[in-house]
């Protein structure tokens, strides 16, 4: 059973970092790619970044574009995404996904239960 | 950026009628090498992650109920519940991902009447 638990979520203040953490199992980890998703409270949903599965590609959005960063380590089959400068804007759910395919150009066939990042003051 | 547009914004169906909710890109996700449409459905119910149910524009996910359905090319496409039955309450997104960013639709409320 493909399982997605992400972890990391918190307050924290406007300019400051969080890193948050998906354990992924039940699947061969390095061969798929990941990707992040977002939710505002109450808002729809927000496409974040990709990652292939060799780490050989990755993608953001513009506005987590110079701040964020995705990577992964698949000795330990986990999915990480580095959040820099905080702003209000980012408080939102983050999802971990596991994309259908090895490359970036697929959808996201399981989602995590999400993980809450607040940013205020 | 592909921007998805979605119609309409909510949608009342009685139990067992059909519902049909469109999604609309602002260019073409049909890759012409390989003719397949990067584009899903997905179904996220109150308290819960989204679900795919729908991709490559019409290939239904492994266990969803065969009442889902989708179809469309290029720009324009269509989910159908077929007969909706209470458990189908829910939001429903579109998604590209033919370029990045992988863009959603700004998602469809789903009620029964």
């Amino acid at each position: 059973e493909v399982q997605l638990l992400e972890s990391g979520g918190g307050l924290v203040q406007p300019g400051g970092s969080l890193r948050l953490s998906c354990a992924a199992s039940g699947f061969t980890f390095s061969i798929y790619a990941m990707s992040w998703v977002r939710q505002a409270p109450g808002k729809g949903l927000e496409w974040v970044s990709v990652i292939g599965g060799s780490s050989d590609s990755t993608y953001y959005a513009d506005s987590v574009k110079g701040r964020f960063t995705i990577s992964r380590d698949n000795s330990k089959n986990t999915l990480y995404l580095q959040m820099n400068s905080l702003r209000a804007e980012d408080t939102a759910l983050y999802y971990c996904t596991k994309c259908e395919g090895g490359s970036c150009y697929s959808p996201s066939d399981y989602w995590g239960q999400g993980t809450l990042v607040t940013v205020s003051s | 950026d592909i921007v998805m547009a979605q119609s309409p914004d909510s949608l009342t169906v009685s139990l067992g009628e059909r519902a049909t909710i469109n999604c609309k890109s602002s260019q073409s996700v049909l890759y012409s090498s390989n003719n397949k449409n990067y584009f899903a459905w997905y179904q996220q119910k109150p308290g819960q992650p989204p679900k795919v149910l729908i991709y490559w524009a019409s290939t239904r996910e492994s266990g969803v109920p065969d009442r889902f359905s989708g179809s469309g090319s290029g720009t324009d496409f269509t989910l159908t519940i077929s007969s909706l039955q209470a458990e189908d309450v829910a939001v429903y997104y579109c998604q590209q991902y033919y370029s990045t960013p992988y863009t959603f639709g700004q998602g469809t409320k789903l009620e029964i009447k």
